[in-house]
């Protein structure tokens, strides 16, 4: 069974502190591994996707990594604006489905 | 532009009473989605439609039905509602394998 796991479940940081979300994965055949943002009422908006171990994607503060276990999202010189939850999730091939499994995601609180 | 869209926003209902969510996008894309997402336990896959006809079960379906009711829309139903099934519920469409999803802003669903 696929399994993704965030860690932490929440972070506190002061502006400016740099700090990393992970996530790691149990995948058969890793098609793509997402990185999302859900501000409090709305739904999760898009950030990244990452396809293959190596591969790095970079957006503003935010750098995503990817290996064959795990995922980091590495948040450089954080302000308030960037406090949400962070989810990832995870699409293998399981029957041509394509369906993503997610993990349960990391609550950031950014301090100024 | 609207992308996703979900109605309404908020619900009250009492037990054993009936109501269906509406889902609609003008993405063009094949593939919808219906997740719950409670306190702690992440985004739950209740049921998707992979294209226009078809639908399948997730990880939750029970006490739930839907209806693809043609590419654009895709509609939730609770026939007998039950307090369990308090939730915040979301809407989500994806285009090609391997591509992300994109989420609505939710339906806020309580139940007395």
């Amino acid at each position: 069974e696929d399994q993704v796991t965030q860690s932490p479940e929440a972070l506190r940081l002061q502006e400016g502190e740099s700090s990393s979300l992970n996530c790691s994965y149990t995948v058969s055949g890793l098609r793509g591994l997402f990185w999302y943002r859900q501000d409090p009422g709305k739904g999760p908006e898009f950030l990244f996707t990452l396809y293959s171990a190596g591969e790095e994607k970079e957006k503003e503060r935010l750098k995503a990594t990817l290996t064959k276990k795990e995922s980091f999202l590495h948040i450089t010189a954080p302000k308030p604006e960037d406090s949400a939850t962070y989810l990832c999730a995870v699409q293998a091939a399981q029957g041509g489905s394509y369906i993503p499994t997610f993990g349960r995601g990391t609550s950031l609180i950014v301090h100024p | 532009n609207a992308g996703v869209t979900q109605t309404p926003k908020f619900q009250v209902l009492k037990t054993g009473q009936s109501m269906t969510l509406q889902c609609a996008q003008d993405m063009n894309h094949n593939s919808m989605y219906w997740y719950r997402q409670d306190p702690g336990m992440g985004l739950r896959l209740i049921y998707y439609s992979a294209s226009e006809g078809t639908t399948d079960k997730g990880e939750v379906p029970n006490g739930y039905n839907v209806s693809r009711l043609n590419k654009r829309e895709f509609s939730l139903r609770l026939e007998s509602a039950a307090p369990s099934q308090t939730s915040v519920y979301f809407c989500a469409t994806s285009g090609p394998p391997n591509q992300p999803q994109h989420f609505g802003d939710g339906t806020r669903l309580s139940i007395l």
